[in-house]
């Protein structure tokens, strides 16, 4: 399995864009990109995946160069409920039904006042 | 919408204990994960089941154990609990749709005394 490497932690302030930046150096031809976001006391939850290029949903957006050995997730105008941790994991072929996936410590998002 | 349940919420048990924690899933998945999750570490995988009675170790599954008798139950038993096992512990199961996204459940934190 690919590993990930990202920030242990960011901080930022309402209204303002966060962009977390993952490096997956050895992702494999089949590995797609995906983000998870993980709130206090709860289980991760699916943000975005993509494969190359760009991908935006009503939540983010995620920025993959050609090379595919980094991304960027992209949070608009962030507000203090965005205040989590956010994982960025590589592997799980779409095509397949396994899921099997490695998810690293992730990066600890604080939106301030 | 997909509902990942786990059995406890919170859960205190003494060294050398039995222990078992519960996950059901209503989405008739066929694969089921649990991990657990320690400050510092990520989530790690200790099993996953990908059918009814198959399971696969993970990254650390050396003291636990895991049960799939039906499709929509996965248990992960820990023989005899150890204070090293103090954790919080996610369930997991995956639908194979177009992101192949897991769907977590709440967890269970687990105090081992």
């Amino acid at each position: 399995l690919a590993k990930t490497t990202q920030p242990i932690s960011m901080d930022s302030y309402e209204g303002q864009e966060v962009n977390i930046t993952c490096s997956h150096n050895n992702i494999a031809t089949n590995d797609y990109i995906t983000w998870y976001q993980q709130f206090p006391s709860q289980g991760p939850r699916f943000i975005i995946q993509g494969y190359k290029t760009k991908v935006t949903n009503e939540v983010a957006s995620l920025f993959i160069p050609a090379d595919r050995k980094s991304s960027t997730l992209s949070l608009p105008r962030v507000s203090l409920s965005d205040t989590a941790v956010y994982y960025c994991l590589v592997g799980a072929d779409r095509g397949s039904t396994l899921g099997r996936l490695y998810f690293g410590r992730g990066t600890q998002l604080t939106v301030w006042p | 919408d997909v509902k990942v349940t786990q059995s406890s919420r919170y859960l205190v048990k003494r060294t050398g204990e039995k222990v078992f924690l519960e996950c059901v899933q209503d989405m008739d998945h066929e694969n089921m994960f649990w991990y657990r999750q320690d400050p510092g570490l990520g989530l790690r995988l200790i099993y996953f089941s990908y059918d009814v009675k198959m399971k696969e170790k993970g990254d650390i599954p050396e003291g636990y154990s895991v049960s799939r008798e039906k499709k929509e139950r996965f248990s992960l038993i820990l023989e005899s609990a150890s204070t090293n096992q103090t954790s919080m512990y996610l369930c997991a199961s995956i639908g194979g749709g177009e992101n192949n996204e897991q769907f977590f459940g709440p967890g269970t934190r687990l105090t081992v005394l």
